[in-house]
This record gives structure tokens, C-alpha cells and sequence, in this order.
């Protein structure tokens, strides 16, 4: 079992509609969660960071966390085609040398006109 | 946030050679990471690197293929030796400015080895 598995996909949506993006861990102790928006040729940039339980709303953004299920999700509302991009779940957890994130494998959204 | 100035940007190589990746941040960090991101895929965690000590390395990767230096807390290289097609990534520097409401990425240095 991979430590954060996300559906690679692509996810194909209208603009206009809610983007839905998921993703699990398997470390229970796992304290931190974010999401990453990567474009094409680019270095992945921060969008969203959750750490307890519930959601966290950030313009269009929302995450979602449920750490009993372990499982958090990043909702993007009125999606755009600017959106369209891979989206990088990490999760925050001790390292040998302390604090360090682990990624999912992405999934790939396409917003279409 | 920090800001992370990564180079080279690129670079094509011959194999058998190394390459040295700087990243310079602009304020101090105490933690520098070193990620590789191979075609296709998500993100892997070479090494930690600290100021002062030994980097520590993930299993799968070694100091002698990826040697890491951190003379202070605002900069870092990682070397990739004796490079064979299979390095042939994009490497991306990372620093935790934030604590553990942030990682902040460098601009990745895409290389390819031929």
C-alpha cells in the first residue's frame, strides 16, 4: 500500500463545475495535509494546507480532512480552465531527520471550455 | 514565504559525468529538502539536509550517487554522479519556512542525461 494514494485520473470537468479531488494515507499519525497545484513544466505551489478535521474554505478551495476514515479532499468550485493542472496531495509526518512530506502521485484535472 | 533561487534551470549531460544543483534561499531555514520528480511521476524524497550535520538520505538513494552539501542555513547543493539516462529527472530543492504550515519549492532544475 502506497503511503499517499491519489487517483491519477485524468479528471475531466466543465468550467463552471465543482472539481473533486481525493486522496488517502496510511499513517494514522500523520499531523499535516496539503495540497499542491503543479503545472506542466513548473514546481509544485501550495494551495491549501488542513490539519484538523473538517473543512477549510479559501476562495474556490476547499479541503476537506477526516482523519478517522483517513482521507482528505480538495474541492475546487466554478473551475476554470486556468485550473487545469496536477494536483499533488502531501501529508506531513516525523521523518528520520525530523518533519518531511510524503506525496501522492497526483491526479490530473482538465477544466474544459 | 521563501523565496528559493534554483540552478541551473536545466542542463543536458553526457553520462558518466555529475552535475552540482545550487539552491540559495533568502532567509535562514533549518531545513533543507531534496526532492527527484522522474517523468511522469510525483515527488521523491532524496535527502534532508541540515545545517552542521550529515544529510540524511531516504531509502533507495546514497550519499556516494548524491552527495549533499549545506555549509549554511541559507544554501545547499545536491551533485548527481556519475549520471547514467535512468537520472534523467527534474530535481526540486525544498525548505519547510513555515514549520509545518508550508513547504516552499524551488523552480527544479530539469536534466537530462544522454
Amino acid at each position: 500500500q502506497k503511503e499517499v494514494e491519489q487517483n491519477s485520473g485524468p479528471l475531466s470537468v466543465p468550467e463552471g463545475a465543482i472539481a473533486s479531488l481525493n486522496c488517502t494515507y496510511s499513517d494514522r499519525g500523520s499531523q499535516s495535509f496539503f495540497w499542491y497545484r503543479q503545472y506542466s513544466g513548473k514546481s509544485p505551489e501550495l494551495i491549501m494546507s488542513i490539519y484538523s478535521n473538517g473543512d477549510k474554505e479559501d476562495g474556490r478551495f476547499t479541503a476537506q480532512l477526516n482523519k478517522a476514515s483517513q482521507y482528505v479532499s480538495l474541492l475546487i468550485r466554478d473551475s476554470q480552465p486556468s485550473d487545469s493542472a496536477t494536483y499533488l496531495c502531501a501529508v506531513n509526518k516525523a521523518g528520520n531527520a525530523g518533519n518531511m512530506l510524503t506525496f501522492g502521485g497526483g491526479t490530473r484535472l482538465m477544466v474544459k471550455p | 514565504s521563501a523565496v528559493i533561487s534554483q540552478k541551473p534551470s536545466r542542463d543536458i549531460c553526457q553520462r558518466g559525468t555529475s552535475l552540482t544543483i545550487q539552491c540559495q534561499v533568502d532567509s535562514q531555514v533549518t531545513m533543507m529538502f531534496w526532492y527527484r520528480q522522474q517523468p511522469g511521476q510525483s515527488l521523491t524524497l532524496i535527502a534532508t539536509a541540515n545545517q552542521g550535520s550529515e544529510a540524511t538520505y531516504e531509502s533507495g538513494f546514497v550519499i556516494d550517487k548524491f552527495p549533499i552539501s549545506r555549509p549554511n542555513l541559507t544554501f545547499s547543493t545536491l551533485t548527481v554522479s556519475n549520471m547514467s539516462p535512468e537520472d534523467s529527472s527534474i530535481y526540486l530543492c525544498s525548505v519547510s519556512d513555515r514549520g509545518n504550515y508550508g513547504y516552499t519549492f524551488g523552480s527544479g532544475t530539469r536534466l537530462t542525461v544522454v
